[in-house]
């Protein structure tokens, strides 16, 4: 059974603090990917790692950052958090191979005080 | 940049009726076309898939269709149950460049019972 999984299901933390998402997958996916997730915006990608060391930016990569030292982990960090990044984060994985679908994990509901 | 639109936003219907959902995209590398679904509380998880050099694909209620000129793919559920009452979203992912995926906004259907 594949697995991604994230480490928190919810997450408060306080305005200004650094966040960091985590997330590990099972897989020996060489693309990762991070999501916000927001009503009526769908998922909108923050950014995405395509091999070790690698990262590109999605479309709303401001105010974060991600680190991927290990194949299977995928980070996403808030360097300083905000209200606006309240929102719900997923993570995904997939295989470099053609045709082939996303994994999700559980996301994070993070919310910022 | 890329993006990918995706009406109605709201479906509703009655059991036993149709239900579609049309995207367009905007990027011409894009390859390949999955549509997952999200039910409340869970995770996105892919219900069927179409490539690039194909134009129709059916999976017993689902299908898909595809006009690459065109740059429209789209969800048909025939003989809607209420189980079928999720968040549905499309997404087009590019060939080169880390396979980036976009998705839509996400299309909430309500099947009535």
């Amino acid at each position: 059974d594949v697995k991604v999984t994230q480490s928190s299901r919810y997450l408060v933390k306080r305005t200004g603090e650094k966040v960091f998402l985590e997330c590990v997958q099972d897989m020996d996916h060489e693309n990762m990917f991070w999501y916000r997730q927001d009503p009526g915006l769908g998922l909108r990608l923050i950014y995405f790692s395509y091999d070790v060391k690698m990262k590109e930016k999605g479309d709303i990569p401001e105010g974060y950052s991600v680190s991927r030292e290990k194949k299977e982990r995928f980070s996403l960090i808030l360097e300083s958090a905000s209200t606006n990044q309240t929102s719900m984060y997923l993570c995904a994985s997939s295989s470099r191979a053609p045709n082939t679908e996303a994994f999700f994990g559980q996301g994070t509901r993070l919310t910022v005080v | 940049g890329e993006n990918v639109e995706q009406h109605p936003s709201t479906l509703s219907v009655q059991e036993g009726d149709s239900a579609v959902i049309k995207c367009t995209y905007s990027d011409s590398a894009s390859n390949y076309f999955p549509w997952y679904k999200q039910e409340l509380g869970k995770r996105p998880q892919l219900i069927i898939d179409i490539r690039s050099n194909v134009g129709e694909k059916k999976d017993q209620r689902i299908a898909v269709t595809l006009n690459k000129t065109a740059k429209h793919f789209s969800l048909h559920i025939t003989e809607t149950q209420p189980e079928d009452s999720a968040v549905y979203f499309c997404a087009a992912r590019r060939r080169t460049g880390g396979f980036k995926t976009i998705f839509g906004a996400g299309t909430r259907l309500f099947v009535k019972a």
